[in-house]
């Protein structure tokens, strides 16, 4: 078997704390980006989402920042629950390629 | 809508096996794209379909694997022989625009 994992950032908050993640992408071409939840056993689910004509976009509980000047993307959740543990995953979207580049993914851990 | 469906859910195989998985995309949707997931690489994107064409496969590791899409409603992903490194989740996932809607995935461990 594998010996050495992939070593993703870990977060850890405390129940009813704000949570902010983080993530850098590389290409100022990107024009969409998504944050998808993946939960333990379970295949990736979108949070939200935001074009790069916008800087904020907010859902429930959850605000997506981006700033393209510094290419960086945040995924605010507010008063965090312990169903928010879970890997967090920003994708960009590229131009005209029809598929979705992935980070590596962020682990939140909700201490209750 | 039952969502994207994958089969099946778990796969255990000895080294030299042909293993094929399969996926049922969102009715109406017109991408699908095949990824795998393991600890040290995190979530690769293998080959996405649109309208049943396959459009980039530049993410399948060699020769082994293979991808079809008969049909809007199916997919498969084979892989022949099978090796040990190839054991990791794999998911599929369609979409209709840009949002992409995964399935459970196929947990593959090959001994």
């Amino acid at each position: 078997g594998e010996s050495v994992g992939l070593h993703l950032p870990t977060l850890s908050v405390q129940e009813g704390d704000n949570s902010i993640i983080n993530c850098a992408y590389s290409n100022s071409a990107s024009d969409y980006f998504i944050w998808y939840k993946q939960e333990s056993g379970k295949g990736p689910q979108f949070i939200i989402d935001i074009r790069s004509n916008m800087d904020k976009r907010q859902g429930q509980r959850v605000t997506v920042l981006l700033n393209k000047t510094v290419k960086h993307l945040s995924l605010q959740i507010a008063a965090t629950q312990p169903g928010d543990s879970a890997v967090y995953f920003c994708a960009e979207k590229r131009g005209s390629q029809g598929n979705l580049i992935f980070g590596k993914g962020t682990k939140l851990s909700v201490k209750p | 809508d039952a969502g994207v469906i994958q089969s099946p859910r778990h796969e255990v195989t000895e080294m030299g096996q042909e293993v094929t998985l399969r996926c049922k995309p969102i009715s109406g949707h017109n991408s699908l794209f095949w990824y795998r997931q393991t600890m040290m690489r995190g979530l690769e994107l293998l080959i996405y379909f649109n309208n049943n064409v396959p459009i980039d496969d530049s993410g399948m590791p060699e020769d082994r694997f293979s991808a079809k899409m008969p049909n809007a409603s199916f997919s498969t992903l084979k892989i022949q022989p099978s090796e040990p490194r190839d054991s990791a989740v794999y998911f599929c996932a369609s979409s209709w625009g840009i949002q992409q809607y995964f399935g459970p995935g196929t947990r593959l461990t090959v001994l």
